[in-house]
């Protein structure tokens, strides 16, 4: 099967760095995925990462390390906006179709 | 382009009904995935549909069933329903099945509320 852990909740100020932290344990690894998901809305897709690696993408950067089946988002510059659920997912070619495992989210508020 | 779209928006049965949420995929997209996310947690995977198959089912019982149509629309049905299936149940729509990148793109979802 397939395990992901992720903080539940973390703070940070405006205009501050918040790195989110997730863990997982899967066999046949292809693909991590961030979601971003603000409350009672869908999520939205955030990076991608199958290499090792820094993927940037603007104020957020996502890093993956297969060998130690352990990722991070990277947020910088934070906007009060930013405050949501981010979900980190994985995906393996021995699940069947495009199935994605997520964790239970990490909640960031950011504080003014 | 028109995202995925998710009808209703809010329903509220009572225990034992059976209920039918709709998912249209974005445009292009073949693949359609249904999640359950109760509250504070992260969505858990139901089942997939490819080209009007099911491609993949996560642990749910078998009263979770679904259908997919030719124009790739998607049913999510539930029998029998128990106060647990009170979430948000989300529909994802990806242009391919399994395919080396294939993010997959949310709805808005449909929060069921089982009294």
């Amino acid at each position: 099967g397939q395990n992901i852990d992720q903080p539940t909740e973390m703070t940070a100020t405006e205009g501050a760095i918040v790195q989110i932290n997730c863990t997982y344990q899967t066999s046949g690894f292809n693909g991590l995925f961030w979601y971003q998901q603000h409350a009672g809305e869908a999520p939205t897709f955030l990076s991608y990462n199958v290499l090792d690696g820094l993927e940037e993408k603007g104020r957020f950067s996502s890093f993956l390390s297969r060998s130690k089946g352990y990722s991070y988002l990277l947020l910088k510059e934070l906007q009060m906006k930013d405050s949501a659920s981010y979900l980190c997912a994985v995906r393996s070619y021995k699940a069947a179709g495009n199935k994605l495992t997520f964790g239970g989210g990490t909640r960031v508020l950011v504080k003014p | 382009e028109t995202g995925v779209t998710q009808s209703p928006t809010h329903l509220i049965k009572t225990r034992g009904q059976q209920v039918t949420l709709r998912c249209s995929s974005q445009s292009g997209h073949n693949t359609v995935s249904w999640y359950q996310q109760a509250l504070g947690q992260g969505p858990q995977f139901i089942f997939q549909y490819y080209r009007e198959e099911e491609n993949g089912r996560g642990n749910f019982p078998p009263r979770f069933s679904g259908l997919q149509f030719p124009n790739y629309s998607s049913e999510l049905n539930v029998n029998a329903l128990e106060l647990d299936d009170s979430a948000l149940y989300l529909c994802a729509s990806s242009p391919t099945s399994g395919g080396a990148y294939g993010e997959q793109f949310f709805g808005p979802g449909t929060r069921l509320t089982v009294l």
